[in-house]
């Protein structure tokens, strides 16, 4: 059975820092692109970055590029997001989701998701 | 940036046929997926690549994309179907989700 599961929320002030964890079991997780998914209170699903099964592609949201660092750890089975000038804006609930295809390069399509880690930035 | 759109909400009547269509600049040279997400509850993939359905979901969803607008569709809607529903399609490595759709089944 596929699960993840993240860590690493919490309340953080403004231009403060902090890392996301998800630990992946239940597949074989170096084989498969991965994504970190935010949705803010009320809102909908806004991707913010995603990196290739390998670890060396990676991809950024404009909004977080410059400011969010992913990657991950193959000997831990562990994805991981560094988020560092934390913005308000950046409250959301985080998600950690694995891609349907095997050995790709770019996320295409997100078949199993974490349920979540509540980052809130306020001072 | 490449965007998604999608109606803020549609309704139906249960065992009626739903639709909600996301639209973009030639949203039909891309493949879409469709998520649903119930209230307190993460996204759960219903259709990939424009029309698959992953391994227990129900036949009644399916889905289209041409030109410039993917639909999903739910024949039959029932009550547990209501939920939000995001369209997404990706490119150069970057994903983008539409704005996401509440079905109200009443």
């Amino acid at each position: 059975e596929v699960q993840l599961l993240e860590s690493g929320g919490g309340l953080v002030q403004p231009g403060g820092s902090l890392r996301l964890s998800c630990a992946a079991s239940g597949f074989t997780f170096s084989s498969y692109a991965m994504s970190w998914v935010r949705q803010a209170p009320g809102k909908g699903l806004d991707w913010v970055s995603g990196i290739s099964a390998s670890g060396v592609n990676t991809y950024y949201a404009d909004s977080v590029k410059g400011r969010f660092t992913i990657f991950r750890d193959k000997s831990k089975n562990t994805l991981y997001l560094e988020m560092n000038n934390l913005r308000a804006e950046d409250t959301a609930v985080y998600y950690c989701a694995k891609d349907r295809l095997i050995a790709a390069t770019a996320t295409v399509e997100l078949d199993y998701w974490g349920q979540g880690t509540l980052v809130t930035v306020s001072s | 940036s490449y965007d998604l759109t999608q109606p803020l909400s549609v309704s139906v009547s249960p065992g009626q046929t739903a639709s909600i269509t996301c639209s973009g600049h030639k949203l039909g040279d891309k493949y879409v997926c469709w998520y649903q997400q119930k209230p307190g509850q993460s996204p759960v993939l219903v259709i990939y690549e424009d029309n698959k359905r992953p391994s227990g979901i129900p036949e009644r969803f399916s889905g289209s994309n041409s030109g410039n607008t993917a639909t999903l569709t739910i024949s039959g809607t029932q009550p547990m179907d209501e939920a939000d529903y995001y369209c997404q399609a990706w490119d150069s490595g970057t994903v983008v989700f539409g704005g996401g759709t509440k079905l109200t089944v009443l």
